[in-house]
């Protein structure tokens, strides 16, 4: 298995514009979070997903943070407008069922940086 | 889910036994121990989890105290390729969501 999958690794973009991040998921698996890490603030949990439906979106920021699930082995993350300050690496991770018996897997991150 | 405390940071030296705390003293009955690392430039890694029980896999063993009160993550021989952040995270049993992390426990380690 390839793990979680995210793309882009790295993401430079200018302040305005939209950015789009991906995330396929380890098949099988029924839970995607998406985590957003900074400095300040750590790892921080913005979205959820069980069974492809948004479960607490609680974490996102703002309303120009959106994400979707549209099948079981694809996710996006998308902020319209970009900001300097949501610079950070952001995290997609999955988790197979079973409750406590499957551990999270996380894949490598996308850095996102806003000029 | 309740909270745990983690020392900012700790240092070993390689391939000696390394003891990583965590605190969590208002754990519940239901609450699982969960470790995590991440290594530098990568996302969080699964180490171990436990309810009740030490626990032994093939990274680390999850040493549990018989109050439950506190957990020790114990990696037998320290390598340099263990220098990471450790996370100790309290979820609930029945608990279907999410992971929350705290600062965890930065470690070094001197070849």
């Amino acid at each position: 298995d390839a793990g979680v999958i995210q793309s882009p690794r790295h993401e430079v973009t200018e302040m305005g514009q939209e950015v789009t991040l991906r995330c396929k998921p380890i098949s099988g698996h029924n839970s995607l979070f998406w985590y957003r890490q900074t400095m300040m603030r750590g790892l921080e949990l913005l979205i959820y997903f069980n069974n492809n439906v948004p479960i607490d979106d609680s974490g996102m920021p703002e309303d120009r943070f959106s994400a979707k699930m549209p099948n079981a082995s694809f996710s996006t993350l998308k902020i319209q407008p970009s900001e300097p300050r949501d610079s950070a690496v952001y995290f997609c991770a999955s988790r197979g069922t079973g409750g406590q018996s499957y551990g999270y897997t996380f894949g490598s991150g996308t850095r996102l940086t806003v000029v | 889910d309740a909270k745990t405390t983690q020392p900012n940071s700790m240092e070993s030296n390689e391939e000696e036994p390394v003891h990583l705390p965590c605190n969590h003293s208002t754990i519940s009955g239901t609450d699982y121990i969960h470790w995590y690392r991440q290594l530098p430039s990568q996302g969080p890694e699964y180490v171990i989890h436990g309810l009740t029980s030490n626990v032994n896999n093939r990274m680390a063993s999850l040493a549990i105290a018989e109050d439950r009160k506190s957990s020790t993550l114990i990696l037998h021989r320290a390598t340099l390729r263990d220098a990471a952040v450790y996370y100790c995270i309290l979820r609930d049993r029945g608990s279907q969501g999410n992971l929350i992390f705290g600062k965890g426990t930065k470690l070094s380690v001197k070849p």
